[in-house]
C-alpha cells in the first residue's frame, strides 16, 4: 500500500530554468494538494486540485507557477524561469475526498527538495 | 479556520509522557482539531483529530475541554523518534475538502 510519492526528491536548478515537481497520490486518492516550506519555515498551502479541474489555487504565486492533475497520471507542480527564492521545499498529500471517517486526511509525500542556483 | 497557540519549544524525557498545549480560542462549533508533526526534513505526518469528544489511537491521545477552546496532544510514552514539530489545526471538514493552515507549532525535543 504505497504512500504519496514525489519525484524527484532532490532538484538542483539554474536561474532561469524550469523545474518539474510529480506527485503521485495514494491508491484511490482523488484530491491533491501542493504546500511549500522555505528554509526554517512553516508550510504554506500553494495549491489544491482534484483530478482535471484546480479548485484553490489561492496560495499560488501568480506568475511562473502552474499546476495540473491530469486524468492519467501524477500531479505536476511546474515552475517557469526560477529565481533563487524558489528554493525550497515541496510537499504534496493526497486525500480520499469521499465520505468516511479520513475522507478529509491528507497524507503527505516526503517532498522534493528545490535548489536554485 | 480558527487561529491556534502553541508553546514554540518543550522538553520531554524518555520514556515520560508528553503533553502538547494548543489554544484555539475562536473555533467554531463546525471545526475539528487536527494534529500533525513533521520529522526533521520529512513530510507532515497525519497524528489525530478530534470535534469535541477525546479521542485515541496507536499514536497519540487528544484532550478536548469541554469548551472547545483549548486541547491537548498526548503521547504516554515519548520516545526519541518522536523528537518533532508539533502542530495544531482547527479546521472545517466538508465534502469539498480544504487546504491545512500551518502555524509555528511546537518543537518537542525528546531526551536520553
Amino acid at each position: 500500500n504505497a504512500g504519496v510519492m514525489q519525484n524527484p526528491r532532490h532538484l538542483v536548478r539554474r536561474r532561469g530554468q524550469e523545474a518539474r515537481l510529480r506527485c503521485s497520490p495514494m491508491k484511490g486518492h482523488s484530491h491533491v494538494y501542493w504546500y511549500r516550506q522555505l528554509p526554517e519555515e512553516g508550510l504554506k498551502f500553494m495549491v489544491y486540485l482534484q483530478k482535471e479541474n484546480i479548485i484553490d489555487e489561492s496560495g499560488m504565486p501568480k506568475e511562473r507557477f502552474s499546476a495540473e492533475f491530469p486524468k492519467e497520471g501524477p500531479s505536476i507542480l511546474r515552475i517557469q524561469q526560477v529565481v533563487r527564492g524558489d528554493s525550497a521545499a515541496y510537499f504534496c498529500a493526497s486525500s480520499p475526498g469521499t465520505s468516511g471517517s479520513a475522507y478529509n486526511e491528507q497524507f503527505f509525500g516526503p517532498g522534493t527538495r528545490l535548489t536554485v542556483l | 479556520d480558527a487561529k491556534t497557540t502553541q508553546p514554540p519549544s518543550m522538553d520531554c524525557a524518555e520514556g515520560r509522557a508528553a503533553n502538547l498545549p494548543c489554544n484555539h480560542s475562536t473555533i467554531s462549533g463546525n471545526e475539528y482539531v487536527y494534529w500533525y508533526r513533521q520529522i526533521h526534513s520529512q513530510g507532515p505526518q497525519y497524528i489525530i483529530h478530534g470535534l469535541k469528544n477525546n479521542e485515541t489511537n496507536e499514536m497519540a491521545s487528544l484532550i478536548i475541554t469541554e469548551d472547545r477552546k483549548s486541547s491537548t496532544l498526548i503521547l504516554p510514552h515519548a520516545t526519541l523518534r518522536d523528537t518533532a514539530v508539533y502542530y495544531c489545526i482547527v479546521r472545517v471538514v466538508n465534502n469539498a475538502g480544504n487546504m491545512l493552515t500551518f502555524g509555528g507549532g511546537t518543537r518537542l525535543m525528546v531526551k536520553p
